[in-house]
This record gives structure tokens, sequence and C-alpha cells, in this order.
């Protein structure tokens, strides 16, 4: 069966610090990936997709990146954290029935 | 892009009694999902439901995908039922990105 894992599940980090958010797939090939942030209140935002390896789309300019080493490994990254980067952050993986999401970080900058 | 909007934003309700929400979205779509997100920030997928209708113990939903809207209906509401509900949706144009709706704050009393 598919399942995605997402850690670590709470981070608080100073600002300027570094930030490595990973997410891994198992049971599935070249999957759809994807980072989505949900900051205070409810609404949340796509930050990044990859359709394969080496292959990212950033949805909105900010102060993050991502990666994608291995078909089934997605990293979200930062070199330097700042307060706004706060919030919670989901990893998805997508098919043509459906998104699963991971459990999601809890990221707050302090 | 595709707008999608949720009604009504929150929602108290006592434990037995039924609910309707409704999803609102602006373009023709291929994909419409709905999920539950619970008090952990677990996003648990219901339904995929880009057209017709679909049953799950006391939760079904309904899509009109020509009139552009989806209902979730739950019945016989439990305390576990609370959380956020979340509509989202991919359009027509080759993309598979989901667009979240602002989401739904439901909560059960007992």
């Amino acid at each position: 069966s598919q399942t995605i894992h997402q850690w670590p599940a709470t981070l608080v980090q100073p600002v300027g610090s570094p930030l490595s958010l990973e997410c891994t797939v198992e049971g599935t090939s070249n999957p759809n990936l994807y980072w989505y942030r949900q900051a205070a209140g409810r609404g949340l935002q796509l930050l990044f997709y990859s359709v394969g390896i080496g292959q990212i789309s950033s949805e909105v300019p900010q102060n993050l990146s991502a990666s994608r080493p291995q078909d089934r490994q997605f990293i979200l990254s930062s070199k330097k954290l700042l307060l706004s980067d706060s919030g919670f952050y989901l990893c998805a993986w997508g098919v043509s029935y459906g998104y699963t999401f991971g459990s999601g970080t809890r990221l707050t900058v302090v | 892009g595709i707008q999608v909007e949720q009604s009504p934003p929150d929602l108290i309700l006592q434990e037995g009694a039924n609910s309707t929400l409704r999803c609102n979205f602006s373009d023709s779509v291929n994909n419409l999902q709905w999920f539950h997100q619970n008090p952990w920030g677990q996003l648990i997928n219901l339904f995929y439901i880009p057209s017709g209708t679909k049953q799950n113990g006391r939760l079904s939903a309904t899509t009109v995908a020509t009139e552009r809207y989806s209902l979730l209906y739950i019945s016989s509401s439990q305390t576990t039922d609370s959380g956020v509900y979340f509509c989202a949706v991919s359009g027509q144009g080759g993309s598979e990105k989901l667009v979240f709706g602002k989401g739904m704050k439901l909560t059960v009393n007992p």
C-alpha cells in the first residue's frame, strides 16, 4: 500500500537558522509531490510541486526552496528562517484519483 | 486561477444533528476532494468526488459539476466529527494542483 512519511512532527527554530523538512513516499513510483503550508487560520497554500526527480515548480516567491533528489523523496529547505515562516507544513502525494497528505510538521520560528 | 468558496465558515451542532457543507468553485474541475482536518492537523481524505454522489457511513457527498458546486452531508453528528472540513479542487487545464477553500470549522457538542 502507498504511504507517505513526514518528519519531524514539531520543530522550534531560531530566526536565521537553516531548515530541512523531509517527505518520503512508499509503494508508488514517479509520484507527483507537493509541499503546502497552513499559516495561522485555516487556508492551505501550495508552495512547491514536483513531477519528477530534479523537477521543482515554485508557486510563490518566498524564503524557502525545495528539492527532489530521489524519486520518492521531497525536501523543503531554507538557508535562513524568518518569523513569517512559522506554520504547519504538509507534504502530499497526488495521483489522478486524489491526494494523500503526510501528518505534517509544525514549525515555530522564534 | 480557480476559486473555491466554502460555506458556512463555522458551525456548531449538538450531537445527533445533521449538517450540510457547501463548496462552490469557479471553473470546470477534474478533481474535487473533501478533507477532514483532525485536531492534530492530519488531513484525512473523505471523498474523491469530481461528479456524482458517494456515501461512506454517516457521510455522503454530491458534486454537480455542471453547476459548479459540491455538498458534504454529515448525519447524526458525533463529537469526533469536530474539526475543519476542506473542499479542494483542481481545474481541467491539465494541472493537478489542488486549490483549497478556506475551510469550515465544525464543533459538535455532547
